[in-house]
Parts: structure tokens; sequence; C-alpha cells
């Protein structure tokens, strides 16, 4: 059974704190793992697409990572705006269509 | 451009009742999804269709839950005989083909009373 998990649940930084966010996966077959944020009341929003190891991708103060057993979202001087959840979602390539996503990590940057 | 809309956006139910939820997809997309947010939990996978195929249905709860996307746009999940465990965010995404990202709507919480 396909798993993913993340960590930590939580993370408050202050303003200007970098840090990491990491998701842990268990799949067999890798198509393509997600980051995407989630805004209270709000549907998840695509940030990233990764699919094999090595690869990187950044937006803005973003960048996420990839190696074959985790992804880390890394943030750089993080401002009050980044709050939010980030989940990540990971595709096999025997069932491209059935998503399983982590449970979050909910991020609070202080000012 | 318009994004992936759904309503309600917030339903009660009293137990037993049934209940459907709506979701408009972006125009074009092939691939729409639903799934069933817990509070503080990422979204589970319930179903998924391509044009009006639904092509896996293994993450429905139970006989109660339907979904149906008659003519490949608009797609509707059917909850019959509402229980209190059907409390949740139902969200749905749709995508231009099944692999790619996905775009969310903004959910339908629905209270089971």
């Amino acid at each position: 059974e396909d798993q993913v998990t993340q960590s930590p649940e939580a993370l408050r930084l202050q303003e200007g704190e970098s840090s990491s966010l990491n998701c842990s996966y268990t799949v067999s077959g890798l198509r393509g793992l997600f980051w995407y944020r989630q805004d209270p009341g709000k549907g998840p929003e695509f940030l990233f697409t990764l699919y094999s190891a090595g690869e990187e991708k950044e937006k803005e103060r973003l960048k996420a990572t990839l190696t074959k057993k985790e992804s880390f979202l890394h943030i750089t001087a993080p401002k009050p705006e980044d709050s939010a959840t980030y989940l990540c979602a990971v595709q096999t390539n025997t069932n491209a269509g059935k998503s399983t996503f982590g449970d979050g990590t909910t991020l609070t940057v202080k000012p | 451009g318009a994004g992936v809309s759904q309503s309600p956006r917030y339903k009660v139910a009293k137990r037993g009742q049934d209940v459907a939820l709506r979701c408009d997809p972006i125009s074009g997309h092939v691939s729409l999804f639903w799934y069933q947010q817990a509070l503080g939990q990422g979204p589970e996978f319930l179903t998924y269709f391509q044009n009006e195929a639904q092509l896996d249905k293994s993450g429905l709860p139970s006989d109660r839950f339907f979904a149906e996307r008659p003519e490949g746009s608009v797609s509707t999940l059917k909850i019959q005989r509402t229980q209190q465990e059907d409390s949740a965010v139902y969200l749905c995404a749709s995508s231009l083909a099944t692999s790619n990202e996905q775009y969310f709507g903004p959910g339908t919480r629905l209270t089971v009373t």
C-alpha cells in the first residue's frame, strides 16, 4: 500500500527564518510527486511536480527537491503570507489517477 | 479563466437524508477527481473520471456513495442515507490529463446532524 508521511506536523518560524518540510514516501513505481499549498477554507493549490530523483524545482521562496525516498520543500526567508498547510501527494505508474496525499505540514510564519 | 467550482459550499443534512454535491471542472479538462478531507488530514481519494468514464472508484467508502459525469463535464457526487461519519469536506479537482497536476475547487463542507 502506498504511504506518504509528512513532517513536522506543524512548524512555527520567524519571518526570514529558513527551514525545510519533509515528505517521505513508500510506493511501488513513482510516477510523480506533487506539492500543494492549502489555505484555510480553500482547496489545495498546485505548486510543483517532481518526477525523478535529483530533480529540483523553484518558485519564489520555495524550492522542492526529490530523492528515491523523500522530498523536501525548502522555504528561504519566509514571509507571513507563506503561512499555510503544505501537502505532498504521490502518483504511481500502476494507477496514475489515484493520488495518495500526506496529512500536511502547517506552517506559521510570525512577523 | 474560471477555476473549478463546487456547489453548495456548505450543506447540513439530517442523518438518513440523501445529498448531491456538484462539481464544475475547468473547461477542457479531461480528468476529474473527488476527494474527502477530514479536519487536520490530507485529502483521501474517492474516485476519478476520464471524460465520462469512471476509471477508479476504489476509494468510495460504501455503496451509499455514487458519482457520475454523464457528459464528461459536470460531475455529481451523491451520498445516500447520510451518516455522521460522512461529515467532511468534499473536494473536486480536474486536470488536463490524468497524471498532470490537479486544480482543486473550494470544496463542499458537509455536516450530518
